[in-house]
């Protein structure tokens, strides 16, 4: 069964910080995503990462695919109270290429 | 407005009725999915559909029936509600061939008491 477990569970950091939140499995993962969901909405996706080694930086926030395309991190640069949210990870399995997901980061941002 | 709608965004039950879910896209999206996010589970996957009049079941189906007779409406019905679907259920629809992209309504909150 292919997992991802997500790390940590919940962070609370002050702005300006920075900070790594790490997506995990021991399966291989042709892809992966990152979504980002605010309190009363559905999740949205910020990134896809396909290549093993991939980095994508998308404003303060920079995403790597690890090399064996087994594991994924999100580190956040200068976080802001915006940045506040539930990040989830996810990645295809079967066929029809359904998303499995992680059970999510949940970070608060204090100004 | 175009996207991903989902109705009504809360309903309290009681148990043993029967709740419908909506979700409706504007998209033309060929793919559908419904997930109930739960504390400490994350998002699961209850039924998705690749097609109008194709359904197939997910993760978590039981207790759980779909119907997709336009490809833009994918409604979710709880024949029978019990405590344990109490959740926040998200509708989500996937378009492209090739992407892995899901775009998610804004959830409903579902009580049963």
């Amino acid at each position: 069964t292919q997992l991802l477990e997500q790390s940590p569970q919940f962070l609370s950091i002050q702005e300006g910080e920075n900070l790594t939140v790490y997506c995990n499995s021991s399966s291989v993962f042709s892809s992966l995503q990152w979504y980002r969901q605010e309190p009363g909405e559905g999740p949205v996706l910020l990134v896809t990462v396909v290549t093993g080694g991939e980095v994508k930086k998308l404003k303060r926030l920079t995403f790597q695919f690890g090399d064996a395309r087994k594991d994924s991190s999100l580190h956040i640069t200068a976080a802001q109270p915006g940045d506040t949210g539930l990040y989830l990870c996810a990645g295809p399995r079967g066929s029809q290429g359904n998303l499995i997901f992680g059970k999510g980061t949940k970070l608060s941002v204090k100004p | 407005d175009a996207g991903i709608t989902q109705s009504p965004r809360y309903k309290i039950t009681e148990t043993g009725r029967q709740v419908t879910l909506m979700c409706h896209q504007t998209w033309s999206h060929s793919y559908m999915f419904w997930y109930r996010q739960d504390l400490g589970h994350g998002l699961r996957l209850i039924y998705y559909s690749a097609a109008a009049d194709i359904t197939d079941k997910g993760e978590v189906p039981d207790g759980y029936v779909v119907s997709r007779s336009k490809t833009e409406n994918f409604p979710l019905t709880l024949e029978s509600a019990t405590r344990s679907q109490t959740s926040v259920y998200f509708c989500a629809s996937r378009g492209l061939a090739g992407s892995n992209e899901q775009f998610f309504g804004p959830g409903t909150r579902l009580t049963v008491l």
